[in-house]
């Protein structure tokens, strides 16, 4: 069946412009998080729903980072005025349930973006 | 100091070689850990979870130590197939996934 697909796949941004990095989960996943990966390193948490709602939002680096899941299912996660550091893979997960138990996140291919 | 810890590596190994990779975490809370791995410029893949009592899939054997907080991951008679980045990861029990910053694994012919 189909996985978590991102779009766009490649984003080149000049410093100072806004992005919008979309974010297709798996159909029937009531969760959905966002993690940014810079390069050598783990991806790291930004945010997390589940379903509509935005339970954790504690890794986004700034308040110009602002992420959305209105219909609990598409989630968009928005860059403000974007800096050389944003650039990073930014990867999008779903899961079917959340619970503290063990439970496998799907991650989509990701968003590489790059602020010239 | 970071919340989960790996050796970078690069570990370069033969073909057929055994080859074991380490991480600890901080957290003495957490649940749940898992192993990942990441090709080249591809998403992470769960590649096994990790239980107390040791677990096994095929060619790959995953420890935890809880009290030393501590996991790890060992590969027998590695393939080329295997090279990859291997991704320690830890449930913060809230949902997200600590990740640690991944080994890498180059097998050689």
């Amino acid at each position: 069946g189909a996985g978590v697909s991102q779009s766009p796949r490649y984003k080149v941004a000049k410093r100072g412009q806004d992005v919008a990095l979309r974010c297709d989960p798996i159909s029937g996943h009531v969760s959905l998080f966002w993690y940014q990966q810079a390069l050598g390193q783990g991806p790291e948490f930004l945010t997390y729903f589940q379903n509509e709602a935005q339970l954790d939002k504690s890794g986004l680096p700034s308040d110009r980072f602002f992420a959305e899941r209105p219909e609990g299912s598409v989630s968009t996660l928005k860059i403000q005025r974007t800096q050389q550091e944003d650039s990073a893979v930014y990867l999008c997960a779903s899961s079917l349930v959340w619970t503290s138990a063990s439970y496998e996140q799907y991650f989509g291919p990701g968003t590489r973006l790059t602020v010239t | 100091r970071k919340e989960v810890e790996q050796d970078p590596g690069p570990f370069n190994v033969p073909e057929g070689a055994t080859v074991a990779f380490n991480c600890t975490y901080s957290n003495s809370a957490s649940q749940s850990f898992f192993w990942y791995r990441q090709d080249c410029r591809k998403e992470p893949k769960l590649l096994m979870s990790v239980y107390s009592s040791g677990n096994e899939d095929g060619r790959f054997t995953a420890q935890l130590n809880r009290a030393s907080q501590y996991i790890s991951l060992l590969i027998r008679d590695s393939k080329l197939s295997d090279s990859a980045t291997y991704l320690c990861v830890v449930n913060s029990n809230t949902g997200k996934l600590i990740f640690g910053q991944g080994t890498t694994l180059q097998v050689k012919p």
